[in-house]
This record gives C-alpha cells, sequence and structure tokens, in this order.
C-alpha cells in the first residue's frame, strides 16, 4: 500500500523558513517523479514544485520560484521541501504527492498534508 | 502559464441524476489532463488522466472526454460519496495549473 507521511508544517513569521518532509513506502520511490501541491484555506489546489525521479530536474510556480527548493534523497525514500522568505499567502496545507511515471505532475497518490501558518 | 477555467463553480444536483463538469485550456493541452475530486477533510484523489483513462478505483459511472481546450467530466448516477469539490488540471507544460474547482452539492 502506497504510503506518503508529511512532517514540519508549523507556525512561523513572515521571513521566516521551514522544511517539510515526506517519508513514502509502499512503492519503489526511486522510479517516480514526485510532487508539492498546496491547498489555502478557502481557495483551490494550487500546484508547487516537481522533481525529477533521480532529482536532476526541478519544475516551480512562479508565485515560489526563488523561495521554495524541492529535494529528495532515494536512499531514505524520502521527499523535502524547503520554505524560505515566507510569506501570508503561503498559508496553506501542503501535500506531498506521487507522480504517475508516464505523466510528470500528474499525481496519482496524496499524503494527509502538513499545515504551515506565516503570521506574526 | 495555461489557465483553466471550470463551470459551474456549483453544481446542485439530485442523487441518482446525472452531472457534467466543465474545464476549458487557455490553450490546447492534447491530452494531457486529469480530474481530481476533493472530499472535505481529505486529500485529494485521481480519478481520470489523460483525458479519458480512470484511475486505479475510479468507479465506472465516472467518464472524461474532450480534446484540445474543452474537457468534460460526466457523473452517470451520483452516489452520496460523489458529493465533493473537483478539479482538473493540466499537465502539458510547466508550471502544472488546476482549475479553480466545481463544489457538487446536493439538491
Amino acid at each position: 500500500e502506497v504510503q506518503l507521511v508529511e512532517s514540519g508544517g508549523g507556525l512561523v513569521q513572515p521571513g521566516g523558513s521551514l522544511r517539510l518532509s515526506c517519508a513514502a513506502s509502499g512503492f519503489t520511490f526511486s522510479n517516480y517523479p514526485m510532487s508539492w501541491v498546496r491547498l489555502a484555506p478557502g481557495k483551490g489546489l494550487d500546484w508547487v514544485s516537481t522533481i525529477s525521479s533521480g532529482g536532476g530536474a526541478t519544475f516551480y510556480a512562479d508565485s515560489v520560484k526563488g523561495r521554495f527548493t524541492i529535494s529528495r534523497d532515494n536512499s531514505k525514500d524520502t521527499l523535502y521541501l524547503q520554505l524560505n522568505s515566507l510569506r501570508a499567502e503561503d498559508t496553506a496545507l501542503y501535500y506531498c504527492a506521487k507522480d504517475l511515471a508516464t505523466a510528470t505532475g500528474c499525481s496519482d497518490y496524496w499524503g494527509q498534508g502538513t499545515l504551515v501558518t506565516v503570521s506574526s | 502559464e495555461i489557465v483553466m477555467t471550470q463551470s459551474p463553480a456549483t453544481l446542485s444536483v439530485s442523487p441518482g441524476e446525472r452531472a457534467t463538469l466543465s474545464c476549458r485550456a487557455s490553450q490546447s493541452l492534447s491530452s494531457a489532463l486529469a480530474w481530481y475530486q476533493q472530499r472535505p477533510g481529505q486529500a485529494p484523489r485521481l480519478l481520470m488522466y489523460d483525458v479519458s483513462t480512470r484511475a486505479t478505483g475510479t468507479p465506472a459511472t465516472f467518464s472524461g472526454s474532450g480534446s484540445g481546450t474543452d474537457f468534460t467530466l460526466t457523473i452517470s448516477s451520483l452516489q452520496s460519496a460523489d458529493f465533493a469539490v473537483y478539479y482538473c488540471q493540466q499537465y502539458s507544460n510547466w508550471p502544472r495549473t488546476f482549475g479553480q474547482g466545481t463544489k457538487v452539492e446536493i439538491k
């Protein structure tokens, strides 16, 4: 059974940083691209970032480019998202998602999310 | 960036009736279009990808169609579990983008 468990969310002040983690199990992690998608209060789904299976290619939404960094450790079956220079508009539930092997950015399994709140 | 526009924003349907959800892309996607379902308090669930391919576990009451810029998700007979928010997503171009969602509610 595919399982994705996010952690690392919390309350942070504007301008602060957080590192989200996503522990994966139940599939061969190194074979699949992975993504982060967020859901802000009262809003719709918002794609944040995707990383290729080997980690050599990364993609970002314009709203987070230069502030967020996606990475993965295939030896630990773990996905990461480093969030820097956080803004109030980054407040959201952040989901880790496994992508289809043949459709990068299209996600067939999702975690339950970790909540990031940016507020002073 | 490809803008995805869903309509209607809210769809009121009686159980057992048919629901038709629309999604329009600002430019052609070929077949790189997915639909997700999100129930309150739950993670999104992939329903359809490549326009019309059902994801694992998606009931046959769900079907997807369309091409180019106009796409449709049809639920042939609504069950209680189907009342949720539905999102379309394009994965043809970077950045990936979602529609704003259609809420399917009980009439």
